[in-house]
């Protein structure tokens, strides 16, 4: 069962603008973590938020957490072409450090 | 860095035949996961193992199975393919909360 569900499904901008991609999710969790998925390759991730953090940096990307409403954010700042790709959210509920994938935000950006 | 690798990039097989993917991963992860990715419905796990003859199932077992004979291995079966099992599988093993994952295999079942 899907825990995460990402908004947009889809997103097309600019080089240089910034990007913003959302995820909601429906039980309590002990962390949200971020991958990123080049056409038809394995996911990479990228960063990892904990149920008692609000928000977190790496390098462009911003990933804001608010467990009151259940979602979080992704920003990436100064989109660049190499940052085409598609990008999920990801919830750990329970043991076993399983996840649960959201079905993605595929993001094209253009030069 | 951390290295998980699968057998094949690409497979073609046909209906009814028995098909194995073979995961391996170097760094002694305890917590191995096989996944199905379909467009539209994101990863789903079939099964995990959390140590070496271990194994639990996930959200879509069905016509799947798995095996893990050794720490670094994991396997998933599928007895008899269908075509409705024509998907990309991704293997991912875990160490810190974080999942690493393989390449991919495209299986297309004819």
């Amino acid at each position: 069962s899907q825990q995460g569900e990402e908004d947009p499904q889809a997103l097309s901008i600019q080089e240089g603008e910034n990007a913003t991609m959302n995820c909601s999710y429906k039980t309590s969790i002990n962390n949200l973590q971020w991958y990123r998925q080049n056409s038809g390759r394995g996911l990479v991730h990228l960063i990892l938020i904990r149920s008692n953090e609000r928000e977190k940096h790496s390098g462009r990307l911003r990933v804001t957490l608010d467990t009151s409403k259940k979602s979080s954010s992704l920003l990436i700042t100064a989109s660049r072409a190499a940052d085409t790709a598609s990008y999920f959210c990801a919830t750990r509920a329970g043991g076993y450090n399983k996840l649960i994938f959201g079905a993605g935000t595929r993001l094209a950006v253009h030069p | 860095d951390v290295k998980v690798t699968q057998s094949s990039r690409y497979l073609v097989k046909r209906t009814g035949e028995k098909v194995f993917l073979e995961c391996v991963q170097d760094m002694d992860h305890e917590n191995m996961f096989w996944y199905r990715q379909d467009p539209g419905l994101g990863l789903r796990l079939i099964y995990f193992s959390y140590d070496v003859k271990m194994k639990e199932k996930g959200d879509i077992p069905e016509g799947y199975s798995v095996s893990r004979e050794k720490k670094e291995r994991f396997s998933l079966i599928l007895e008899s393919a269908s075509t409705n099992q024509t998907s990309m599988y991704l293997c991912a093993s875990i160490a810190r909360e974080t999942q690493y994952f393989g390449p991919g295999t495209r299986l297309l079942v004819l």
